[in-house]
């Protein structure tokens, strides 16, 4: 997707490993996110950044923290992988404060085995 | 408890036919409501976005409708390509203006398939 990749696309680990994800936007948007898409739920918001080093927790945040240094890269980091991490995660970002549009990266599917 | 209600789950059409996809929402305070598409691999794209006070809202053959009294929105499809083989996404944003810091309520999604 223009202006916002993630890496890895796909990654495999082992439990109790700690796990990084990055996004880089191009767009210098003030706002980036982090969700994590399962099987038979919404996406659901993990972590998400209003600026650099300003960042606040979501929905399921538990196991997981994230920093933001510039304001074009918003890590995300599994301090310890567990199997119920094994999902896809999106990044997405956005710079308008009226109406919110989002655009989301490709995704990084992680396997925790 | 906010929630957003997708059906149906899938959908298998005929290349070149008409669908709708619906959405029910339980969402308050509620600032606007997005569709998005997501093909398979990708991240979600956005199809439209509808505040309270827009009813309806047209991106090529995607028609969104939005009831605001009742809490419903669909999406309609018309003449149908492969191409629009993907999930369809309906999304609610909770709170009082449109921030990005709002809330954000993701339904589960409709697969729909177009075959040829």
């Amino acid at each position: 997707d223009a202006g916002i990749t993630q890496s890895p696309r796909h990654k495999v680990t082992e439990t109790g490993t700690p796990v990084t994800l990055r996004c880089h936007q191009t767009e210098n948007h003030r706002y980036m996110y982090w969700y994590r898409q399962d099987p038979g739920h919404g996406l659901r918001l993990i972590h998400y950044s209003y600026g650099v080093k300003d960042t606040d927790k979501g929905e399921v945040s538990d196991g997981y923290s994230v920093s933001r240094s510039k304001t074009e890269d918003f890590l995300l980091t599994l301090e310890s992988a567990t199997s119920s991490q094994t999902s896809v995660y999106f990044c997405a970002i956005s710079g308008q404060l009226k109406r919110g549009g989002y655009t989301f990266g490709s995704g990084t599917r992680l396997t925790v085995v | 408890k906010n929630q957003v209600e997708q059906s149906p789950q899938s959908l298998i059409i005929l290349e070149g036919k008409n669908c709708t996809l619906q959405c029910n929402y339980t969402v308050s305070p509620f600032s606007n409501l997005r569709w998005y598409k997501q093909d398979t691999g990708r991240g979600p794209v956005s199809l439209t976005i509808m505040t309270f006070s827009e009813n309806t809202k047209s991106n090529g053959r995607y028609t969104a409708t939005l009831d605001a009294d009742t809490k419903q929105s669909s999406l309609h499809i018309t003449a149908s390509q492969l191409s629009d083989s993907a999930s369809y996404i309906c999304v609610v944003s909770e709170g009082d203006y449109g921030g990005a810091t709002n809330k954000l309520i993701f339904g589960t999604g409709t697969l729909l398939a177009v075959q040829p």
